[in-house]
């Protein structure tokens, strides 16, 4: 069964602190993704990397920035957390195919942020 | 911006009846099409992808695909209390890599 753990379930921060979520995958999987997750808003894919070492912006990468130093490693940060980064924060891993991503996405359990 | 749009329920259906989830997307170029369930607290899990137009049937799930009216459907038979949850409809854009999301339609099957 493939695997993806998130560092923590829940996570409060105050304004400004930088926050590090970490995720990892235990499946081999090329591509590696981070999505927020909001009420009415649906899945939000932040950034997502295709090999280590490269990343791709998403549709709201602002605010963000993400490090995959190894395969298996998928970290997201909030360089200075703010109110409207409240939200559920998803990460997922798929395998890879020649010339593009793949298609089935495992997600982790997700980390719910509360930034005060 | 390329959009899957869905209704967002609740759609309620009683057990053992058929459970109809729709979703529309405007990448008319897409050509792969997935079906994710979410219990409520817990990540997305695919349950269905369909990459050509006509039904795919995997047990209980039919999925429905219409590239011409950019149409995607899901058919939950039988339907079960252990099947509410939230359905998303996502869809691979033809010019990236990325898939997109819809927002999810609230399925509730009530005994």
């Amino acid at each position: 069964d493939v695997k993806v753990t998130q560092s923590s379930r829940y996570l409060v921060k105050r304004t400004g602190e930088k926050v590090f979520l970490e995720c990892v995958q235990d499946m081999d999987h090329e591509n590696m993704f981070w999505y927020r997750q909001d009420p009415g808003l649906g899945l939000r894919l932040i950034y997502f990397s295709y090999d280590v070492k490269m990343k791709e912006k998403g549709d709201i990468p602002e605010g963000y920035s993400v490090s995959r130093e190894k395969k298996e490693r998928f970290s997201l940060i909030l360089e200075s957390a703010s109110t409207n980064q409240t939200s559920m924060y998803l990460c997922a891993s798929a395998p890879g195919l020649a010339g593009g991503l793949g298609e089935t996405q495992y997600f982790g359990p997700g980390t719910r942020l509360l930034v005060l | 911006q390329k959009e899957v749009e869905q209704n967002s329920g609740p759609l309620s259906v009683p057990e053992g009846a058929i459970a109809s989830l729709n979703c529309t997307y405007s990448d008319r170029g897409s050509q792969s099409f997935f079906w994710y369930r979410q219990y409520s607290g817990k990540s997305p899990e695919l349950i269905m992808s369909i990459y050509s137009n006509g039904d795919k049937e995997d047990g209980r799930f039919t999925a429905q695909l219409n590239k011409a009216s950019q149409y995607v459907s899901l058919l939950i038979r039988d339907s079960q209390p252990s099947d509410s949850a939230t359905y998303l409809c996502a869809v691979r854009e033809s010019s990236a890599s990325k898939i997109i999301f819809g927002s999810g339609t609230r399925l509730s099957i009530r005994p």
